[in-house]
């Protein structure tokens, strides 16, 4: 099974905004709207960010969004905070076999 | 709050068994399927295996397929990976996760396994 695509390297300054991209295939990020983002820090745990393509979970901040257009998901951070400086990974669920998630290769997001 | 701790990594030889376990709390266990995420190091997430609910769907990435076999206890709130045939590439963070709505929405903080003689 492949991963999903991402690029490995974005950067913003603070304030600004970026837009992180993840391209799959029908049999995943096309095919369901079950495609989430996670943020990880180093040496910790992922952290979900985004879920259903486009909902946030309790507590993330609003600055945070997702959305999708056939297979490319797209995670949009707004008003850049030096903390946000991590990385992301894109997940979606998969039709190619039971209970599987695929995820994306990480996207390395730099606050300059 | 939900918690998941992982345990049973190590140092193993290749070709050698190592069996992880995940202890849940704060959630209703019997609820929800669970996960085995990994992460090498300094690389991405690779799922890794899944079960549901009442252990009735599994599914294996191929990497791990006919080597790994993940169960449960609903009775004990616990997640198991039994893992054999070891291989240098399986040296990897091992995270235990739970499955929410339409997503993985909690990470343990992981066991560390490398597989090397």
């Amino acid at each position: 099974q492949s991963a999903l695509t991402q690029p490995a390297s974005v950067s913003g300054s603070p304030g600004q905004s970026i837009t992180i991209s993840c391209t799959g295939t029908s049999s995943d990020v096309g095919g369901y709207n079950y495609v989430s983002w996670y943020q990880q820090h180093p040496g910790k745990a992922p952290k979900l960010m985004i879920y259903d393509v486009s909902n946030r979970p309790s507590g993330v901040s609003n600055r945070f969004s997702g959305s999708k257009s056939g297979n490319t998901a797209s995670l949009t951070i707004s008003g850049l905070q030096a903390e946000d400086e991590a990385d992301y990974y894109c997940s979606s669920y998969t039709s190619s076999s039971t209970l599987r998630w695929v995820f994306g290769g990480g996207t390395k997001l730099t606050v300059l | 709050e939900v918690q998941l701790v992982e345990s049973g990594g190590g140092l193993v030889q290749p070709g050698r068994s190592l069996r992880l376990s995940c202890a849940a709390s704060g959630f209703t266990f019997d609820d929800y399927a669970m996960h085995w995420v990994r992460q090498a190091p300094g690389k991405g997430l690779e799922w890794v295996s899944g079960i549901s609910w009442n252990s009735g769907s599994i599914g294996y990435a191929d990497s791990v397929k006919g080597r790994f076999t993940i169960s449960r206890d609903n009775a004990k709130n616990s997640l198991y990976l039994q893992m054999n045939s070891l291989r240098a590439e399986d040296t990897a963070l091992y995270y235990c996760a739970k499955e929410g709505v339409g997503a993985i929405d909690y990470w343990g903080q992981g066991t560390l396994v490398t597989v090397s003689s």
